[in-house]
């Protein structure tokens, strides 16, 4: 079966690194995304990684790893408004997308 | 950055009446969108997906005459929930997919709140 598993919470202190890390097991692999979901509100879109390494954009960075099924989003000099779920996101060979339950990131001052 | 808008962004309707709820990729034509339902505290399940000139090809469990898709043109799509009941009453989220041609870019709509009454 399409298993996509990552941490339920995490809490991280303000200006602080956090990373959340997500594995794979997914019939086919045509990239891995991360998403932003604040309570109440649609995902954002963060990154999409389908090549193996670390892409950067600003405070949030993405690493994938296709061999291990592994990818981490890091998130650097953290504020209160990134308190909110991470959802990770596979899509598949049909390119729909597998997601993740989200790790709830709390951040606290 | 792409845009993808929903209509309305919540609706309230008596248990029995259907509801229509559009999604629009505004600065991108989009072949592919996706229909996605979201209970509170729960990950987004995927409803369907609608390809744009064709049926849509719904998941298991999801009743396709209750849930009709129409996706017109390629910067639109519908969801009409027919003879809605209060457990249809979630968060219904569309996305559309941007081909870049080296990457994929899936962008959500605001999302669409459902409460029948």
């Amino acid at each position: 079966g399409q298993n996509i598993d990552q941490p339920t919470e995490m809490t991280a202190t303000e200006g602080a690194i956090v990373q959340i890390n997500c594995t794979y097991q997914t019939s086919g692999f045509n990239g891995l995304f991360w998403y932003q979901q604040h309570a109440g509100e649609a995902p954002t879109f963060l990154s999409y990684n389908v090549l193996d390494g670390l892409e950067e954009k600003g405070r949030f960075s993405s690493f994938l790893s296709r061999s291990k099924g592994y990818s981490y989003l890091l998130l650097k000099e953290l504020q209160m408004k990134d308190s909110a779920s991470y959802l990770c996101a596979v899509m598949d060979s049909n390119y729909q997308l597998i997601w993740g339950a989200g790790t709830k990131l709390i951040i606290k001052p | 950055g792409a845009v993808v808008s929903q209509h309305p962004s919540w609706v309230i309707c008596k248990s029995g009446t259907s509801v229509k709820i559009e999604c629009r990729s505004l600065d991108f034509q989009a072949t592919t969108m996706f229909w996605y339902r979201q209970f509170p505290k729960q990950s987004l399940m995927l409803m369907a997906t609608s390809n744009e000139g064709s049926k849509a090809t719904y998941e298991q469990g999801v009743e396709k005459d209750k849930f009709l898709i129409n996706h017109a043109s390629l910067t639109l799509s519908t969801l009409t929930v027919t003879s809605a009941h209060p457990e249809d009453s979630s968060f219904y989220i569309c996305s559309a997919n941007r081909d870049r041609g080296f990457s994929y870019e899936q962008y959500f709509g605001p999302g669409t709140r459902l409460t029948v009454t």
